[in-house]
């Protein structure tokens, strides 16, 4: 069954260090999706993307964060300069972008800044 | 705005317990209510779509259900390994549903 895969599963990183984490959407999907979880708390939207742009951000995803598409398979998200409220699980989705289909999250990347 | 909450917040049940989850939401125009599962530690795991009002979906032991302003959870003779967290999420924005708004889930604890 085809699953959206993501790398490293856990990151540990210092205070001001730039991360990039990394997914693999699956393959016939066509938008691509980062949310990211704090312990306990709810699941939020960071950013969707679509034939190689950025459709819709969140408020949380300010100057520091980026996204990119480099090849036909990856998908990145890249945090510049980590806080240490940036400390989270970071899921990945992808969806085939016909209206009404179900999203399919990645097992996530267990970011720790310290 | 658009908002999902879910009640309770965390629920135990002893195995073969029978107990329903509920999801109120309010969204302007909804495009679909989804159902997740999540395990500690782990990503979102699909479970179900609903988009209109009375529509119903089965898989194992979980029935959703759908009103207009509450989905519910039915969970029948529930076991052990029905254990985990289940969110609900509606769709935000206007172009594509893989936008979501999830609730804070429930986290179901099933003992033998």
């Amino acid at each position: 069954e085809p699953e959206v895969t993501q790398t490293p599963s856990h990151q540990v990183t210092q205070m001001g260090q730039e991360v990039i984490l990394r997914c693999v959407p699956i393959s016939n999907h066509l938008y691509f999706y980062w949310y990211r979880q704090i312990l306990g708390q709810k699941v939020e939207f960071l950013v969707s993307f679509y034939n190689n742009e950025i459709s819709e951000k969140s408020e949380i995803f300010d100057d520091q964060f980026s996204v990119e598409r480099p090849d036909g398979s990856n998908f990145t998200l890249k945090i510049r300069s980590t806080k240490l409220e940036d400390s989270a699980m970071y899921f990945c989705a992808s969806d085939g972008g016909v209206m009404n289909t179900e999203a399919f999250f990645g097992q996530g990347t267990r970011l720790t800044v310290v | 705005e658009d908002q999902v909450t879910q009640s309770p917040e965390a629920l135990r049940l002893q195995e073969g317990e029978s107990s329903s989850l509920n999801c109120s939401y309010t969204v302007s125009g909804l495009r679909g209510l989804f159902w997740y599962r999540q395990d500690p530690g782990k990503g979102p795991e699909f479970l179900f779509t609903l988009y209109s009002a009375g529509e119903e979906k089965e898989k194992e032991r979980l029935k959703a259900t759908l009103t207009k302003k509450e989905s519910f959870l039915h969970i029948t003779a529930p076991k052990p390994e029905d254990s985990a967290t289940y969110l609900c999420a509606v769709p935000r924005g206007s172009s594509n549903t893989g936008k979501l708004i999830f609730g804070q889930g429930t986290t179901l604890q099933v003992k033998p």
